[in-house]
């Protein structure tokens, strides 16, 4: 069985701070991380993901992820947050086998930007 | 694409009625999932379909939830009959053969008084 865990349920930080929100999972077995972002009553939107290869993965809106296999850990960070940034974000985690590719999510982290 | 659809997007029901959701995937994806969103158990699969048969339902809390998925293009998520603790956001979402990440629908708010 997989989890995820993010360690923070809310997070506030002043526009054009930095942000990391955190993530860990557990699995006995190889797994794809991804982070979603859901912002005011919208449905959850992919925000990027870690499938294989480098693990340092971007998004098209500044925000960036590292896979750490031996901390099994996928934080997402973003060096200069906007207001916009406002939302809910959902780590979650999947087996890279089977091919079913069910995520487990996490409960989500209510990230809060003030002016 | 217009995305994924569900529809309604807001539904305020009395105990014992019966509900029905909607949900139109996106053309091409074969897989649908419906989740369950609530402050206290966060985002809950309750079941999902590939090439519209039914996969996995054991996240279907009770008999009393129903779900179909009679072609390629719509599924319904159905509760008969509703009870307040049914209040929720249900959430449909599509994936691709073989596709990694879903695409969400905006969700449908039920409220159950």
């Amino acid at each position: 069985a997989q989890s995820v865990t993010q360690l923070d349920s809310q997070v506030p930080v002043f526009e054009e701070a930095p942000v990391e929100l955190r993530c860990n999972y557990s699995s006995s077995v190889s797994v794809y991380l991804f982070w979603y972002v859901q912002y005011p009553n919208q449905g959850l939107q992919l925000l990027l993901k870690y499938l294989s290869g480098s693990t340092l993965v971007e998004s098209i809106n500044g925000f960036e992820a590292e896979f750490n296999k031996s901390q099994t850990s996928f934080h997402l960070r973003k060096p200069s947050v906007h207001i916009s940034d406002t939302a809910e974000y959902f780590c979650a985690v999947s087996h890279a086998s089977g091919g079913s590719y069910i995520p487990t999510f996490g409960r989500g982290t209510s990230l809060i930007v003030h002016p | 694409d217009a995305g994924v659809i569900q529809s309604p997007r807001h539904e305020v029901t009395e105990m014992g009625q019966e509900v029905t959701l909607r949900c139109k995937p996106i053309s091409g994806h074969n897989s649908l999932f419906w989740y369950r969103q609530t402050m206290m158990r966060g985002l809950e699969l309750l079941i999902y379909f590939n090439n519209n048969v039914p996969i996995d339902d054991s996240g279907m809390p009770e008999d009393r939830f129903s779900a179909k998925m009679p072609n390629a293009s719509f599924s319904t998520l159905k509760i008969q009959p509703s009870e307040p603790r049914d209040s929720a956001v249900y959430f449909c979402a599509s994936r691709p053969q073989g596709g990694s990440g879903y695409t969400f629908g905006s969700g449908t708010r039920l409220t159950v008084v």
